[in-house]
């Protein structure tokens, strides 16, 4: 059974920095590109990034260029984001997401429960 | 980047009604790219339909996608209790991914 476990939300003020992670088990990580999807409080969903399997290429939505990082550890099936600069804009649920492929584009098959991160002061 | 409209905004059915829900992308969406996704309350997403009209596993054959081009359309040909929830459109593609507003499932 795939899962998805995201931890490291938390309260931030804005200009700060958190890192989400992301635990994955039940299917073999290191061969699956891998996302993050976010959904400000009643809001709708909105791509974050994409890594692919090997960590060689990230994408970022342009919201979010420059400030966050995705990564992921292969040994440990884990996934990164690390978010600089935060504003609060970029308060919402990140949901951790096993990413299906089409010609380097993807859609999402797996999701985690997410991680609930605000940012006020 | 591709907007995708979905409606109506809110749907209200009673359970054994059919649902028709609409997702209407800005230009033509290559190769039939779209998903469609369930969320219910406090949950995350769950995927049921990819590539506009495959089913995901484990997803039940009332729930059946079609379209092609700009207009991609969700059935759920028999809405069960727990089919009552908010359905998101999403695009691949081109870049960025894209998702529609939602539509609601109401009672």
């Amino acid at each position: 059974e795939v899962q998805l476990l995201e931890s490291g939300g938390g309260l931030v003020q804005p200009g700060g920095s958190l890192r989400v992670s992301c635990a994955a088990s039940g299917f073999t990580f290191s061969t699956y590109a891998m996302s993050w999807v976010r959904q400000a409080p009643g809001k709708g969903l909105e791509w974050v990034s994409v890594i692919s399997v090997r960590g060689g290429s990230t994408y970022y939505a342009d919201s979010v260029k420059g400030r966050f990082t995705i990564s992921r550890d292969n040994s440990n099936n884990i996934l990164y984001l690390q978010m600089n600069s935060l504003r609060a804009e970029d308060t919402a649920v990140y949901y951790c997401a096993k990413s299906a492929e089409v010609q380097n584009k993807y859609y999402f098959d797996y999701w985690g429960q997410g991680t609930l991160v605000t940012v006020s002061s | 980047e591709i907007v995708l409209t979905q409606s109506p905004g809110t749907l209200f059915l009673s359970p054994g009604e059919r649902a028709t829900l609409s997702c209407r992308a800005s230009q033509s969406v290559s190769s039939s790219s779209l998903a469609w996704y369930q969320q219910k309350p406090g949950q995350a997403p769950r995927l049921l339909i990819f590539g506009a009209s495959s089913r995901a596993t484990g997803i039940p054959d009332r729930f059946s996608g079609s379209g092609s081009g700009t207009d991609f359309t969700l059935t759920i040909s028999r809405l069960e209790p727990e089919d009552f929830a908010v359905y998101y459109c999403q695009q691949y593609g081109s870049s960025p991914e894209t998702f529609g507003q939602g539509t609601k499932v109401e009672i």
